[in-house]
């Protein structure tokens, strides 16, 4: 059954806390994207990585990291240099800039 | 510079009547356009694309959108809503092979 999937749905984050959210893919696709949801916003790209071992800034990067060890996987840090972290975040994959698919997506929430 | 404007922000429509969701590009040449659909706490889900072959194209669930290159729109249409249909709709550009821009929603209501 292939497909994108987040984990987990919902997760909290403590004041100064960086917290990692994960995606994983098994559409064998290269590129890989992070986009942020506001309400009444349309998506903003966070990172994006285009092939294995190598990833680039979006238009709203700072207080985020990301790695990209695995092609299946491209897991997004949200760091405490990020005051307003909360949400919803969705990971995408495709096979470059045209046709993305897009995973269920993590909501965050600070407590 | 290239953007992506949904002209309305939210529409209602009763159940069984025809569904209209706008969109106009800002464009010095003809992008890659797409719709995606998003239901309550859930990813997006691409409905149709369109990429400069036929300007009508035909999407999942009896969706459809034409684009028009001297009215710069591509809107969506469906002849008869169902309730199912309820969920957020997003208009999505891509301009010469780069990072795809999103319209910032409608959100679509129907009325039983």
């Amino acid at each position: 059954d292939g497909g994108i999937t987040q984990s987990p749905k919902y997760l909290f984050r403590k004041e100064g806390q960086n917290v990692t959210l994960s995606c994983e893919q098994n559409l064998n696709h290269d590129a890989m994207y992070w986009y942020r949801q506001d309400p009444g916003q349309g998506l903003r790209l966070i990172y994006y990585s285009q092939i294995v071992n190598d990833f680039q800034k979006g238009d709203i990067a700072e207080g985020y990291s990301v790695s990209r060890e695995k092609k299946e996987s491209f897991p997004l840090t949200v760091t405490s240099a990020q005051k307003n972290p909360t949400a919803f975040y969705l990971c995408a994959s495709g096979r470059g800039w045209e046709t993305q698919y897009f995973g269920p997506g993590t909501r965050l929430l600070v407590l | 510079a290239q953007s992506v404007t949904q002209l309305d922000s939210h529409v209602s429509v009763s159940e069984g009547t025809p569904v209209l969701l706008r969109c106009n590009y800002s464009s010095s040449y003809s992008p890659s356009l797409f719709w995606y659909v998003q239901h309550p706490n859930k990813g997006l889900q691409l409905l149709l694309k369109y990429t400069s072959a036929a300007t009508l194209v035909k999407g999942i669930n009896g969706f459809e959108a034409e684009f028009k290159k001297s009215e710069t729109s591509f809107h969506l249409t469906k002849p008869s809503a169902h309730m199912s249909d309820a969920a957020e709709y997003f208009c999505v550009s891509n301009f010469g092979n780069e990072k795809l821009t999103f319209g910032t929603g409608t959100r679509l209501t129907i009325i039983p």
